[in-house]
């Protein structure tokens, strides 16, 4: 079945930039999604990329795939306090349409 | 605010009780998820209903009993919980068929059975 691993623990310096890295398994992935989760709150939407596509942007958000290897980034410019949170990294399986998520990846910002 | 919500926020329970979650969404989606999040491990798919109609079991054990009367509201009726069933209890939606189907969750229920 699908597997998708991420690493669990991420600090950075407010202002610098973030990545945060995801691999998955399941090549009949057809859309693969960020999510954030604060603290005592459920699964934000960050943002997601269609399979077919290399890269996507939303303001201070770069989504970069590589379908080759099978590897999801997300960049988070000028990373603030605010963005200290869980980063879950899912990919929707092209078989049964779940959802899969990674174990999250703690990003910790100091200031 | 992502038009999920859900009650209880937190629960604490004995092992013979009988409770029940709610999880009431506001966006018009179609299919309902309960989620199952417990420490240090993956997010666990648990029920999944379309047009109120159950289309995943993921192997729940039979204490967990989900109620879907409607496109807008959901249920998890618990009873002879165990304590490892302690976790967070997320609800999400997400408008049914094809498209990139985003997925919408609630704020989850804190569940702690003793």
């Amino acid at each position: 079945g699908e597997d998708v691993e991420q690493s669990l623990f991420l600090s950075v310096r407010e202002g610098d930039s973030s990545v945060i890295n995801c691999t998955y398994t399941d090549s009949s992935s057809t859309y693969l999604y960020w999510y954030k989760q604060e603290p005592g709150a459920g699964l934000q939407l960050l943002t997601y990329i269609f399979s077919n596509m290399d890269m996507k942007q939303d303001q201070r958000l770069t989504v970069l795939l590589n379908k080759k290897d099978k590897h999801l980034s997300l960049r988070i410019a000028d990373t603030q306090t605010g963005d200290s949170a869980i980063y879950f990294c899912a990919g929707r399986s092209g078989n049964t349409g779940k959802l899969i998520f990674g174990q999250g990846t703690t990003l910790q910002v100091k200031p | 605010e992502t038009g999920v919500t859900q009650t209880p926020r937190h629960l604490v329970m004995g092992m013979t009780n009988k409770k029940s979650l709610k999880c009431e969404q506001h966006l018009g989606h179609n299919a309902m998820y309960w989620y199952k999040q417990s420490a240090k491990k993956p997010l666990e798919l648990m029920f999944v209903y379309n047009f109120k109609e159950q289309t995943e079991n993921n192997s729940v054990p039979s204490r967990f009993s989900p109620e879907c009367p409607n496109s807008s509201h959901l249920f998890l009726h618990l009873h002879t919980l165990q304590p490892e069933d302690s976790a967070l209890y997320l609800c999400a939606s997400s408008p049914a068929g094809g498209g990139a189907n985003e997925q919408f969750f609630g704020p989850g229920t804190r569940l702690t059975v003793l």
